[in-house]
């Protein structure tokens, strides 16, 4: 079983429905985070969570809101779908340490992905 | 600010010749950088790392790359390359003191042809 998993794996929808994407984690990382890549302009982070009493904004949060139920768990909510949010969603974790804030190894382990189309 | 610039979005390469993919960084601190890989309809894995240290640094299925300061860059290189090296290549920055965000390439394709 994967470490960290994405649900759902593919989702069509229609502009201003109220998508959930889900992300589940069994690494134990209190880090967790999501990205969007789209074609050409490779990955760009959406919100960040260091625990379940911290969220922060990324680089792209307008149109979008998260909520870390618990550690192990983080969802990316799009309260009112439109066209330009279609992409491929990645929701990532990190271990906590003091190696570059991103843990002894300095690595972001990712999930499978979950592809968004929205019409 | 920090910035990574990827030379060409796709790269072609014959089975068995060298793999040659290109990374410049921008940072106003000494960077952590890093190598991810993404083979279609999966996530992204770390390939290798540069965080201190050795300037040359190895990583899974027989990838390379060298930090130049000098030259801010951190290409990733294979001496000959596999069918199952067909994916793309990301090239990401970071730094270190507390959290640091990490800024990704906008990834090279790579096609390995027979």
């Amino acid at each position: 079983d994967a470490d960290v998993t994405q649900t759902p794996r593919n989702r069509i929808t229609k502009t201003g429905k109220r998508i959930m994407l889900e992300c589940s984690q069994t690494k134990g990382h209190d880090r967790m985070y999501w990205y969007r890549q789209d074609p050409g302009l490779g990955l760009r982070l959406i919100y960040y969570s260091f625990d379940v009493k911290d969220i922060n904004k990324g680089e792209i949060s307008d149109g979008y809101s998260v909520s870390r139920q618990a550690q192990a768990k983080f969802s990316l909510s799009l309260e009112s779908a439109i066209p330009n949010q279609t992409a491929l969603y990645f929701c990532a974790t990190s271990a906590f340490g003091t190696s570059g804030g991103l843990g002894p190894t300095g690595e972001l382990f990712f999930g499978e992905g979950s592809r968004l189309t929205v019409l | 600010a920090q910035s990574v610039t990827q030379l060409g979005s796709h790269v072609s390469v014959s089975e068995g010749a060298l793999v040659l993919l290109r990374c410049n960084y921008s940072s106003s601190v000494p960077p952590y950088l890093f190598w991810y890989v993404q083979y279609p309809n999966q996530g992204l894995q770390l390939l290798l790392k540069y965080t201190t240290g050795a300037t040359l640094v190895k990583g899974i299925n027989g990838f390379e790359a060298e930090f130049k300061k000098s030259e801010t860059s951190f290409h990733l290189t294979k001496p000959s390359a596999h069918m199952s090296d067909a994916a793309e290549y990301f090239c990401a920055v970071s730094r270190s003191g507390g959290y640091q965000k990490v800024t990704f390439g906008t990834g090279t394709k790579l096609q390995v042809i027979p």
